[in-house]
């Protein structure tokens, strides 16, 4: 089945810089990879996702990319702020009978003021 | 608020009990998907139902069992509770159409203590 490994486990950054965080997956039918950030003592919201034919997507200050020859695709958030601080989550899936995520371990993201 | 609702919130309860969680999709929605989330195993998913039918099974254990019913609301029953069943366990809704890869919207969950 599916393994997707996310990296860093925990990111602190100043408000105003970026946040990087990247995943990497084994499945090469996997076609569609969204991430969700979730809040303390909520459910995983989806702030965005990109398909396989397509290598980057932005959403004003997040942007995802993927290089689907590597099987791995990174999150990027600019400008940075406090209401960022959250976990974020990859997952991958692919469009077939069942479509079911396959998670990363997430991302405790810090932005200090 | 994503529009997916879990009853109940919190749930205490002892070894060896049965509970049973509650979920609500989204209106329209066809797909019911059941995770689990814990410290040491992360989100992980257990079943999907589709329409009143089951889908797709992950890790779940054979002490769990789920359901669709015709309104769509799908409940997942655990029973034999362990202490390691501790967890959140949260609820996520899709359109259900074919050939194309949804969005899943997620439910605030369910944490369950099992003392």
């Amino acid at each position: 089945g599916e393994n997707v490994e996310q990296h860093p486990s925990t990111l602190s950054v100043q408000e105003g810089d970026s946040a990087v965080i990247k995943c990497t997956y084994s499945d090469s039918a996997s076609n569609y990879f969204p991430w969700y950030k979730q809040e303390l003592g909520k459910g995983p919201q989806l702030i965005i996702d990109i398909r396989s034919n397509v290598g980057e997507k932005k959403d004003q200050r997040i942007a995802v990319t993927l290089n689907k020859t590597a099987k791995h695709f990174s999150l990027h958030i600019t400008e940075t702020q406090p209401e960022d601080s959250a976990v974020y989550f990859c997952a991958a899936s692919f469009s077939g009978s069942a479509r079911q995520l396959t998670f990363g371990s997430g991302t405790q993201l810090t932005v200090l003021p | 608020d994503s529009g997916v609702t879990q009853t109940p919130k919190h749930l205490i309860t002892a070894t060896g009990q049965r509970v049973t969680l509650r979920c609500s999709p989204r209106s329209g929605d066809l797909s019911v998907y059941w995770y689990q989330q814990s410290l040491d195993q992360g989100l992980q998913f257990l079943i999907q139902y589709y329409n009143g039918e089951e889908r797709a099974k992950g890790n779940i254990l054979e002490r769990f069992s789920a359901q669709q019913f015709p309104d769509l609301h799908s409940e997942l029953n655990l029973s034999s509770l362990e202490l390691g069943d501790s967890a959140l366990y949260f609820c996520a809704s899709s359109v259900g159409r074919e050939g194309l890869q949804e969005t899943q919207y997620f439910g605030p969950g369910t944490r369950l203590l099992v003392l």
